[in-house]
Protein backbone atom coordinates (compact mmCIF):
# COMPACT_ATOMS: atom_id res chain seq x y z
CA UNK A 1 0.00 0.00 0.00
CA UNK A 2 1.37 3.73 -0.65
CA UNK A 3 1.59 5.48 2.79
CA UNK A 4 0.94 9.28 2.89
CA UNK A 5 2.64 11.10 5.36
CA UNK A 6 1.50 14.49 6.95
CA UNK A 7 2.42 16.57 9.59
CA UNK A 8 -0.62 16.16 11.90
CA UNK A 9 -1.06 20.30 12.72
CA UNK A 10 0.54 23.06 11.55
CA UNK A 11 0.06 27.12 13.23
CA UNK A 12 -0.61 29.90 11.24
CA UNK A 13 -0.94 33.47 11.95
CA UNK A 14 -4.17 35.28 9.96
CA UNK A 15 -3.16 36.72 6.50
CA UNK A 16 0.19 34.27 6.18
CA UNK A 17 1.11 31.39 4.20
CA UNK A 18 0.40 28.18 5.56
CA UNK A 19 2.10 25.16 3.13
CA UNK A 20 1.16 21.56 4.35
CA UNK A 21 3.09 18.71 2.74
CA UNK A 22 2.35 15.20 1.81
CA UNK A 23 4.98 12.37 1.21
CA UNK A 24 3.96 9.29 -0.39
CA UNK A 25 5.93 6.20 0.12
CA UNK A 26 6.45 5.61 -3.57
CA UNK A 27 5.63 7.27 -6.56
CA UNK A 28 2.27 8.55 -7.04
CA UNK A 29 2.80 10.06 -10.29
CA UNK A 30 2.49 8.57 -14.21
CA UNK A 31 3.71 10.00 -17.32
CA UNK A 32 1.11 11.87 -17.50
CA UNK A 33 -0.89 12.88 -14.29
CA UNK A 34 0.47 13.07 -10.84
CA UNK A 35 -2.31 11.44 -8.98
CA UNK A 36 -2.30 13.35 -5.88
CA UNK A 37 -5.39 15.58 -4.45
CA UNK A 38 -6.09 17.67 -1.43
CA UNK A 39 -9.23 17.61 1.06
CA UNK A 40 -10.27 20.22 3.55
CA UNK A 41 -12.75 18.82 6.12
CA UNK A 42 -14.34 21.44 8.57
CA UNK A 43 -15.65 19.88 11.91
CA UNK A 44 -18.80 17.67 11.60
CA UNK A 45 -18.82 17.80 7.77
CA UNK A 46 -18.14 15.80 4.65
CA UNK A 47 -14.40 16.49 3.21
CA UNK A 48 -14.67 18.74 0.17
CA UNK A 49 -12.11 18.86 -2.88
CA UNK A 50 -9.72 21.47 -3.04
CA UNK A 51 -6.94 20.29 -5.47
CA UNK A 52 -7.15 17.54 -7.82
CA UNK A 53 -3.91 15.63 -9.92
CA UNK A 54 -1.55 17.96 -7.73
CA UNK A 55 -1.73 21.48 -8.95
CA UNK A 56 -5.10 21.85 -10.38
CA UNK A 57 -8.36 24.07 -8.49
CA UNK A 58 -11.06 22.41 -8.20
CA UNK A 59 -14.12 24.11 -9.02
CA UNK A 60 -15.29 26.98 -6.64
CA UNK A 61 -12.24 26.61 -4.74
CA UNK A 62 -10.86 30.45 -4.17
CA UNK A 63 -7.72 31.17 -5.72
CA UNK A 64 -5.54 31.56 -2.45
CA UNK A 65 -5.31 27.73 -2.77
CA UNK A 66 -3.17 25.89 -4.92
CA UNK A 67 -0.69 22.40 -4.96
CA UNK A 68 2.52 21.35 -6.25
CA UNK A 69 4.50 18.61 -6.23
CA UNK A 70 5.62 15.49 -8.14
CA UNK A 71 6.25 12.27 -7.53
CA UNK A 72 6.77 11.19 -4.20
CA UNK A 73 6.47 14.85 -2.58
CA UNK A 74 3.44 17.40 -2.62
CA UNK A 75 2.64 20.59 -1.02
CA UNK A 76 -0.54 22.36 -0.33
CA UNK A 77 -0.30 26.31 -0.18
CA UNK A 78 -2.45 28.45 1.35
CA UNK A 79 -1.93 32.33 1.03
CA UNK A 80 -2.98 34.15 2.71
CA UNK A 81 -5.07 32.30 5.40
CA UNK A 82 -8.18 33.23 6.20
CA UNK A 83 -10.17 32.52 9.56
CA UNK A 84 -12.46 30.45 7.50
CA UNK A 85 -9.66 28.10 6.35
CA UNK A 86 -9.41 26.48 9.79
CA UNK A 87 -9.94 22.88 8.89
CA UNK A 88 -8.42 19.38 8.92
CA UNK A 89 -6.49 19.17 5.29
CA UNK A 90 -5.46 15.37 3.68
CA UNK A 91 -3.96 14.30 0.85
CA UNK A 92 -5.42 11.23 -1.00
CA UNK A 93 -3.63 9.12 -3.79
CA UNK A 94 -5.44 7.59 -6.86
CA UNK A 95 -1.81 6.15 -8.34
CA UNK A 96 -3.06 2.35 -7.21
CA UNK A 97 -5.31 0.67 -4.93
CA UNK A 98 -5.77 0.57 -2.30
CA UNK A 99 -6.42 4.40 -2.24
CA UNK A 100 -4.77 5.73 0.54
CA UNK A 101 -5.54 8.64 2.39
CA UNK A 102 -2.73 10.98 4.60
CA UNK A 103 -3.62 11.46 7.90
CA UNK A 104 -4.51 14.58 7.74
CA UNK A 105 -2.81 18.34 8.68
CA UNK A 106 -4.99 20.68 11.24
CA UNK A 107 -4.82 23.98 10.56
CA UNK A 108 -4.56 26.29 13.61
CA UNK A 109 -4.92 30.39 14.06
CA UNK A 110 -1.30 31.09 15.44
CA UNK B 1 -26.74 20.24 -9.04
CA UNK B 2 -24.64 17.04 -8.53
CA UNK B 3 -25.65 15.60 -4.92
CA UNK B 4 -24.85 13.04 -2.68
CA UNK B 5 -27.78 12.88 -0.08
CA UNK B 6 -27.67 9.56 2.99
CA UNK B 7 -29.70 8.35 5.01
CA UNK B 8 -30.22 9.06 8.76
CA UNK B 9 -27.96 8.37 11.77
CA UNK B 10 -28.11 4.60 13.17
CA UNK B 11 -27.85 3.37 16.17
CA UNK B 12 -27.59 -0.37 17.01
CA UNK B 13 -26.33 -2.85 18.88
CA UNK B 14 -23.79 -5.37 18.36
CA UNK B 15 -24.39 -8.25 16.19
CA UNK B 16 -27.13 -6.81 14.32
CA UNK B 17 -26.91 -5.04 11.09
CA UNK B 18 -27.57 -1.56 9.32
CA UNK B 19 -27.82 -0.66 5.89
CA UNK B 20 -27.19 2.99 4.82
CA UNK B 21 -28.22 4.77 1.32
CA UNK B 22 -26.51 7.28 -0.95
CA UNK B 23 -28.97 8.99 -3.38
CA UNK B 24 -27.15 10.46 -6.47
CA UNK B 25 -28.92 13.52 -8.24
CA UNK B 26 -28.15 15.86 -10.96
CA UNK B 27 -25.69 13.19 -13.07
CA UNK B 28 -25.55 9.81 -14.84
CA UNK B 29 -25.27 7.59 -11.80
CA UNK B 30 -23.66 4.62 -14.23
CA UNK B 31 -21.40 7.16 -15.42
CA UNK B 32 -19.26 7.82 -12.58
CA UNK B 33 -18.48 4.71 -9.56
CA UNK B 34 -19.17 5.37 -5.91
CA UNK B 35 -16.42 4.80 -3.78
CA UNK B 36 -17.10 4.37 0.42
CA UNK B 37 -15.15 5.98 2.77
CA UNK B 38 -15.49 5.37 6.73
CA UNK B 39 -14.25 7.88 9.69
CA UNK B 40 -13.81 6.81 13.25
CA UNK B 41 -14.44 9.80 15.21
CA UNK B 42 -11.07 11.65 16.14
CA UNK B 43 -9.81 10.04 13.38
CA UNK B 44 -8.84 9.99 9.34
CA UNK B 45 -9.94 9.20 6.53
CA UNK B 46 -10.11 5.66 5.83
CA UNK B 47 -10.97 3.89 2.07
CA UNK B 48 -13.30 0.89 1.86
CA UNK B 49 -13.89 0.29 -1.52
CA UNK B 50 -16.01 0.92 -4.35
CA UNK B 51 -19.13 -0.53 -6.72
CA UNK B 52 -19.22 -0.10 -10.54
CA UNK B 53 -22.30 1.54 -10.60
CA UNK B 54 -22.62 0.44 -14.51
CA UNK B 55 -21.49 -3.28 -13.69
CA UNK B 56 -22.64 -3.97 -10.04
CA UNK B 57 -19.61 -4.93 -9.13
CA UNK B 58 -17.89 -4.47 -5.78
CA UNK B 59 -14.27 -3.99 -5.03
CA UNK B 60 -13.65 -4.33 -1.60
CA UNK B 61 -10.56 -2.99 0.61
CA UNK B 62 -8.96 -5.75 2.83
CA UNK B 63 -10.14 -3.99 6.03
CA UNK B 64 -13.64 -3.96 4.57
CA UNK B 65 -14.21 -8.24 3.20
CA UNK B 66 -16.83 -10.13 5.08
CA UNK B 67 -19.23 -8.06 7.01
CA UNK B 68 -19.27 -5.33 4.26
CA UNK B 69 -21.67 -4.93 1.15
CA UNK B 70 -22.07 -2.70 -1.88
CA UNK B 71 -25.34 -2.44 -3.78
CA UNK B 72 -26.80 -0.48 -6.27
CA UNK B 73 -30.70 0.47 -6.58
CA UNK B 74 -29.56 1.72 -10.27
CA UNK B 75 -33.05 2.53 -11.29
CA UNK B 76 -33.08 4.64 -8.23
CA UNK B 77 -29.43 6.55 -8.87
CA UNK B 78 -28.60 4.64 -4.78
CA UNK B 79 -26.11 2.98 -3.55
CA UNK B 80 -25.79 0.95 -0.42
CA UNK B 81 -24.09 -0.09 2.28
CA UNK B 82 -24.52 -2.66 4.45
CA UNK B 83 -22.90 -3.97 7.45
CA UNK B 84 -23.98 -7.50 9.41
CA UNK B 85 -22.67 -8.76 12.96
CA UNK B 86 -22.02 -5.06 13.90
CA UNK B 87 -18.97 -4.22 16.50
CA UNK B 88 -18.18 -1.75 18.76
CA UNK B 89 -15.05 -0.57 15.82
CA UNK B 90 -17.80 -0.48 13.63
CA UNK B 91 -18.95 3.15 15.06
CA UNK B 92 -18.24 6.13 12.75
CA UNK B 93 -19.09 8.26 10.22
CA UNK B 94 -19.45 6.60 6.47
CA UNK B 95 -19.48 8.82 3.51
CA UNK B 96 -20.14 7.70 0.05
CA UNK B 97 -17.95 9.93 -2.55
CA UNK B 98 -18.14 9.90 -6.15
CA UNK B 99 -15.11 9.15 -7.64
CA UNK B 100 -13.31 11.17 -11.27
CA UNK B 101 -10.62 9.96 -10.67
CA UNK B 102 -10.48 11.70 -7.22
CA UNK B 103 -13.49 12.13 -5.13
CA UNK B 104 -14.95 15.30 -6.74
CA UNK B 105 -18.59 14.56 -4.85
CA UNK B 106 -19.69 13.64 -1.23
CA UNK B 107 -22.61 12.64 0.78
CA UNK B 108 -23.00 14.56 4.34
CA UNK B 109 -22.04 11.10 6.22
CA UNK B 110 -23.62 8.96 7.95
CA UNK B 111 -23.33 8.01 11.45
CA UNK B 112 -23.29 4.57 12.89
CA UNK B 113 -23.51 4.14 16.37
CA UNK B 114 -22.98 0.85 17.98
CA UNK B 115 -22.92 0.41 21.82
CA UNK B 116 -25.02 -2.31 24.08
Amino acid sequence: DIVLTQSPALAVSLGQRATISCRASQSVSTSSYNLMHWYQQKPGQQPKLLIYDASNLASSIPARFSGSGSGTDFTLTINPVQADDIATYYCQQSRELPLTFGSGTKLEIK
Amino acid sequence: QIQLVQSGPELKKPGESVKISCKASGYTFTDYAMHWVKQAPGKGLKWMGWINTYTGKPTYADDFKGRFVFSLEASASTANLQISNLKNEDTATYFCARYNLYFDYWGQGVMVTVSS
